[in-house]
């Protein structure tokens, strides 16, 4: 079983939207959740942190799932620049700091 | 707000020569980072550095590559000999600490081996 695994998508969406993605982790001793936002070619760049006790944003709600081993996100209201690639990364526990990267989420957000 | 930064944005080597990839963590940051994202795969994690020296490196991490900080500022990854599978994007990235905070990446080094 893959460590940290999402499905790749793509999900098209219209604008207006509410979609959500999950992502599954295999080290049931895994401290720390973030998800990330990937453009293009581009550098990854924080969404936000997931705590146990979930974390809105704004638009964007993250909640994790201790017991299922995933972590979700949801974005409402979807607009054309939510269109990127999510990274669910998850930091593992017991002395080592390798974080591991899914591969990703595409969402495509059309008019 | 404090960015890391790296350079160049574009190096283009031949195959069986050396690089140098520049970054500079974010001032306050004490762990940095170094991954490669092959064009169409995921993020990989090459190397962990604090306090002067490698916490942590993964498997791709072999004796072609090495990390140095050779003053306050700057973090370098050196490639040796690279061969054409070198070729990827490589990200720097720094955190306040190592566990459960978020790190911040650089906009990355596209490295093109002829």
């Amino acid at each position: 079983r893959k460590e940290v695994e999402q499905d790749p998508g793509p999900f098209n969406v219209p604008e207006g939207a509410t979609v959500a993605f999950n992502c599954t982790y295999s080290n049931s001793a895994s401290q720390s959740f973030f998800w990330y936002r990937q453009d293009c070619r581009k550098e990854p760049k924080l969404l936000m942190s997931v705590y146990s006790s979930g974390n809105e944003d704004g638009r964007f709600t993250a909640q994790l799932n201790r017991a299922s081993q995933y972590i979700s996100l949801l974005i409402r209201d979807s607009k054309l620049s939510d269109s990127a690639t999510y990274l669910c990364v998850v930091n593992p526990s017991g002395g080592s700091y390798i974080p591991t990267f899914g591969r990703g989420t595409s969402l495509i957000v059309h008019p | 707000e404090p960015e890391v930064t790296q350079t160049p944005s574009h190096q283009v080597t031949q195959m069986g020569q050396e690089v140098i990839l520049r970054c500079v963590p974010i001032s306050n940051h004490l762990y940095f980072y170094w991954y490669r994202q092959i064009l169409g795969q995921k993020v990989e994690f090459l190397v962990s550095f604090y306090n002067n020296e490698i916490s942590e490196k993964s498997e791709i991490f072999d004796d072609q590559f090495s990390v140095e900080r050779p003053d306050g500022s700057n973090f370098t990854l050196k490639i040796r000999s690279t061969k054409l599978e070198d070729s990827a994007m490589y990200f720097c990235a720094s955190s306040e600490v190592a566990a459960n905070q978020p790190q911040h990446f650089g906009d990355g080094t596209r490295l093109s081996i002829l």
